[in-house]
């Protein structure tokens, strides 16, 4: 079965300082994987997927992530943390059977970016 | 254009009451999801829409909820009658075609029971 875990539930990190954001995978095909950020009273946003091309996922907002199979590691990165970052994020697999489609989220993790 | 819509934003009820969420998908998106978010979790698929057909509610319990989603556009999820565990924030998303990766989510709606 396809699952996700975020190792971290709360990461703390100053503006301008790195950001890395872990996720493992468990799946039993080669996944798609998606990380999604939820800032407060908002919707649900794509900040990146993979599905198969690349290894090195660019995203929005400066984010980028890493496929890893040797690993079955997804882990979030950006360079320099800004304010704005301080939000939700949820690493997810998409889950395919014959006639569905259906994401199957991690637990999240809360970023809080400070001053 | 324009994204998925929901409303209520917000809903307070009281436990045994009963309680509507209403949904309208992208245009064009044959494919609707529901999902609960319980705080502090990621969200939860409830069930699954193509066009008007349900194609997953394998995680839906079916004893207070139900959904439907009238000539393959506009979508409601209810709930009846209501528990202190439904409490939670309750997700539309939409996709172009059933086996898209890609689901486009609207601002969803904050259901407290008391």
């Amino acid at each position: 079965a396809q699952s996700v875990t975020q190792l971290d539930s709360h990461v703390s990190v100053s503006e301008g300082t790195p950001v890395l954001l872990r996720c493992n995978y468990s799946s039993s095909y080669s996944p798609s994987l998606f990380w999604y950020v939820q800032h407060p009273n908002k919707g649900l946003q794509l900040l990146l997927k993979y599905t198969s091309a690349a290894t090195l996922v660019k995203g929005i907002n400066g984010f980028e992530a890493e496929f890893k199979k040797s690993e079955t590691s997804f882990h979030l990165t950006k360079p320099s943390a800004h304010m704005s970052d301080a939000a939700e994020y949820f690493c997810v697999v998409s889950v395919f059977s014959s006639n569905t489609g259906k994401l199957i989220f991690g637990q999240g993790t809360t970023l809080q970016v400070k001053p | 254009e324009a994204g998925v819509a929901q409303s209520p934003r917000y809903k307070i009820i009281e436990k045994r009451q009963s309680v509507a969420f209403w949904c309208n998908p992208i245009s064009g998106h044959a494919t609707l999801y529901w999902y609960q978010q319980i705080l502090g979790q990621g969200p939860k698929l409830l069930i699954q829409f193509q066009n008007n057909g349900v194609v997953d509610d394998s995680q839906l319990p079916k004893d207070r909820f139900s959904a439907e989603r009238l000539k393959g556009v506009d979508s409601t999820l209810k709930i009846q009658p209501a528990k202190l565990e439904d409490s939670a924030v309750y997700l539309c998303a939409s996709s172009l075609v059933l086996r898209d990766n890609e689901q486009f989510f609207g601002p969803g709606t904050r259901l407290t029971v008391l």
